[in-house]
């Protein structure tokens, strides 16, 4: 399986853009960059995912660079209700539902 | 729509004993995923069922079993419990096969003593 890696934790400004970098240098051709993440005391949940190209969906934008050795998810603003731990994880198509998640980027925002 | 749903939330077991965690996946579908998250291992893949055949495998030893019903709902076992068994378990859906997206329930938070 593909790894990622990533900073153990970032720091944001309420309302500043936030931008978690993900290595994933071993990443194949059809593999899949998904981001989730865990506010506290939930389960993780979806944010986005891309292939090569850019992607932006209501919650953020993942920028992918044109190597695919790293992407970078962004949050146009930082709210309070962003501070939780972001995963990158890289998916290929027959590995069905085995999500690896790695430790994570842990992302406080202070007000 | 109903999101994922388990139950028991909590549960608290002493070691040697067995437990059986239930997940309900979104209507619709197919596939169920568990997951264990401790503070010292993270989130870690145990299983996943896809219309009721187990797909995929962790590498956790042969206590831990589940299944799959033909609503789609999956149940995990775990057999003569240990003390490391305490952990947040976690299943997680989704539509079908393929790169989309899972949806995870709240967890079961199981203690042994």
């Amino acid at each position: 399986d593909a790894k990622t890696t990533q900073p153990n934790s970032m720091e944001s400004n309420e309302e500043e853009p936030v931008h978690l970098p993900c290595n994933h240098s071993t990443i194949s051709g059809t593999d899949y960059i998904h981001w989730y993440r865990q506010l506290p005391s939930q389960g993780p949940e979806y944010v986005i995912h891309g292939l090569t190209s850019n992607v932006n969906n209501r919650m953020a934008s993942l920028a992918i660079a044109e190597d695919r050795k790293s992407s970078t998810l962004i949050l146009h603003r930082a709210t309070l209700r962003d501070a939780a731990v972001y995963y990158c994880i890289l998916i290929s198509y027959n590995q069905g539902g085995k999500l690896i998640f790695g430790q994570g980027t842990e992302l406080s925002v202070k007000p | 729509k109903a999101g994922v749903t388990q139950t028991p939330r909590y549960l608290i077991k002493t070691r040697g004993q067995q437990v059986t965690l239930s997940c309900s996946p979104i209507s619709g579908h197919r596939s169920v995923s568990w997951y264990q998250q401790t503070p010292g291992q993270g989130l870690q893949f145990l299983f996943e069922y896809f219309s009721e055949t187990q797909r995929n495998k962790g590498n956790f030893p042969g206590r831990f079993s589940g299944r799959q019903f033909s609503n789609s709902r999956s149940e995990m076992n775990v057999s003569t419990l240990e003390l490391g068994d305490s952990a947040l378990y976690l299943c997680a859906s989704r539509i079908r096969d393929g790169y989309n997206e899972q949806f995870f329930g709240p967890g079961t938070r199981l203690t042994v003593l």
